[in-house]
C-alpha cells in the first residue's frame, strides 16, 4: 500500500499570505495525485487532479506541483474561505490513499 | 447539475448489518466508477471500496475486505455498500464518490461527492 504523508499537520497563515502544503509518497504514483479541500461539517471537493491541474470551477490562486513522490499545493493568496482542511490522494494504486491531511488556520 | 445522495446510515450493534446506498443524477450513472470513501470522527478520509462502471470489478480495503460488499445498480442509478459484522472501528461517516473520468476506475480522481451518511456502531 502506497503511504502518503502530508507536513505540516497544521499551518497557520495570516489572510494575504501564501500557504505551501507539501505531500509525500512512500513509491512513486507518477502525477496520480489529487488534493482535496474540506471544510468542516462539507464533504471534501476536488482542488487539483493530475498533481498539477485545477479542478471546474477553482480558483486560480490554487496551484499543484511536483511528480513520482513529492508534491506541493500552494495557495497563493489565502481568502478567508480557503481556512478548512487539505488532503492528498494517491491514485496510482486501487488502495486509493489519502494523506492525514493539514489544517489551515487563521494566525 | 450532478448530485449525490447517501442513505441508510443509523446506530447498530456491534456484529450487526447495514445497507447504503448512493443515488446519483445529473451524470450518466454506468459510465463512471463509485467508490466509497469514510471518515471516523474527527480523523482522516479513508478509502474504503470502489467498483467499476460495468460493476464487474470491485475493490476493497483491507480494513473491510470480506465484510462489506459493493455493488451497484445501473438501472437505479445507485451504488450500494453492504457492510456486515459491523465493529466498532467502523464507526463513521460515509461519502460515496464518483470517478473524474468515464470508464476509469483506478487513475482516476473523485470529483462529485455526496454529503456523508453516518454510520455508529455501538452497544
Amino acid at each position: 500500500e502506497v503511504v502518503m504523508t502530508q507536513s505540516p499537520a497544521t499551518l497557520s497563515v495570516s489572510p494575504g499570505e501564501r500557504a505551501t502544503l507539501s505531500c509525500r509518497a512512500s513509491q512513486s504514483v507518477n502525477s496520480h495525485l489529487a488534493w482535496y479541500q474540506q471544510i468542516p461539517g462539507q464533504a471534501p471537493r476536488l482542488l487539483i487532479f493530475g498533481a498539477s491541474t485545477r479542478a471546474t470551477g477553482i480558483p486560480a490562486r490554487f496551484s499543484g506541483s511536483g511528480s513520482g513522490t513529492e508534491f506541493t499545493l500552494t495557495i497563493s493568496s489565502l481568502q478567508s474561505e480557503d481556512f478548512a482542511v487539505y488532503y492528498c490522494q494517491q491514485y496510482n494504486d486501487w488502495r486509493k490513499t489519502f494523506g492525514q491531511g493539514t489544517k489551515v488556520e487563521i494566525k | 447539475e450532478v448530485q449525490l445522495l447517501e442513505s441508510g446510515g443509523g446506530l447498530v450493534q456491534p456484529g450487526g448489518s447495514l445497507r447504503l446506498s448512493c443515488v446519483t443524477s445529473g451524470i450518466t450513472f454506468s459510465t463512471y466508477a463509485m467508490s466509497w470513501v469514510r471518515q471516523a470522527p474527527g480523523k482522516g478520509l479513508e478509502w474504503v471500496s470502489g467498483i467499476s462502471s460495468s460493476g464487474d470489478t470491485t475493490y476493497y480495503a483491507d480494513s473491510v475486505r470480506g465484510r462489506f460488499s459493493i455493488f451497484r445498480d445501473n438501472s437505479q442509478n445507485t451504488v450500494y455498500l453492504q457492510m456486515n459484522s459491523l465493529r466498532a472501528e467502523d464507526t463513521a461517516v460515509y461519502y460515496c464518490a464518483k470517478a473524474r473520468d468515464a470508464v476509469v476506475v483506478v487513475n482516476t480522481a473523485f470529483d462529485c461527492w455526496g454529503q456523508g451518511t453516518l454510520i455508529t456502531v455501538s452497544s
